[in-house]
């Protein structure tokens, strides 16, 4: 069955400090992959996306992710952390024909001063 | 270009009632979608629309509906609701929503609370 892992479920990080989130896929093919952000009672929120080609994507706010073949993954990174990215990140992916986003469980991130 | 538009924001209602969120998607998109949000089962599909028809379905029961109308708005209804209904209800959009990697956008949700 397709899913989608987060094995954090919560990370807490410095201020200033390097992130690394990982995210794992299991697909028959390989799907798109998005990485989204949730804040407390809002939605979500796209931070980056990867169709194909270029295997390192960049997003909004800073974030970039790899995308590796490999390793079914596609870790979201950023490499200095601010208070206000502590949030909900989800990692979601899709298969080619199109249809459902399938969603990891999410990870928490705080961010210690 | 305003974003994806979802009303009511809040709501709560008895158990055994029904209820109608709505979805305004991005102009131009074509395609929406509906994802219940819950702490214990995470993010859950529950239906795609694309011009008026249902494309795609998830695993939810009967009571769970919806339909998308000419202009691309979306209604969901849930009726005979359990309080296990209570949840986040999200509203997805994208321009063609199958194939070709379309971006898919999300608005703030409609948080439903049953008693």
């Amino acid at each position: 069955a397709q899913s989608v892992t987060q094995p954090d479920i919560h990370i807490t990080v410095s201020e200033g400090a390097s992130l690394e989130l990982r995210c794992n896929y299991s697909y028959g093919a390989t799907p798109y992959l998005f990485w989204y952000v949730q804040s407390p009672g809002q939605g979500l929120q796209l931070l980056l996306k990867y169709f194909s080609g270029d295997t390192l994507v960049q997003g909004i706010k800073g974030f970039e992710a790899e995308f590796k073949r490999s390793q079914s993954s596609f870790n979201l990174r950023k490499p200095s952390v601010h208070w206000s990215d502590a949030a909900e990140y989800f990692c979601a992916a899709q298969n080619q024909a199109g249809t459902a986003l399938i969603f990891g469980k999410g990870t928490t991130l705080s961010v210690s001063s | 270009k305003a974003g994806v538009t979802q009303t009511p924001r809040y709501l709560i209602k008895t158990r055994g009632q029904q209820v109608t969120l709505s979805c305004s998607p991005i102009s131009g998109h074509r395609s929406v979608s509906w994802y219940q949000q819950t702490p214990g089962q995470g993010l859950q599909f529950l239906f795609e629309y694309f011009s008026e028809t249902q494309r795609n379905k998830g695993n939810f029961p009967g009571r769970f509906s919806g339909r998308q109308f000419s202009n691309s708005r979306s209604e969901m209804n849930v009726s005979t609701l359990e309080l296990g209904d209570s949840a986040l209800y999200l509203c997805a959009s994208s321009l063609a929503g199958q194939g070709a990697g379309n971006t898919i956008y999300f608005g703030e949700g409609s948080w439903l609370t049953v008693v």
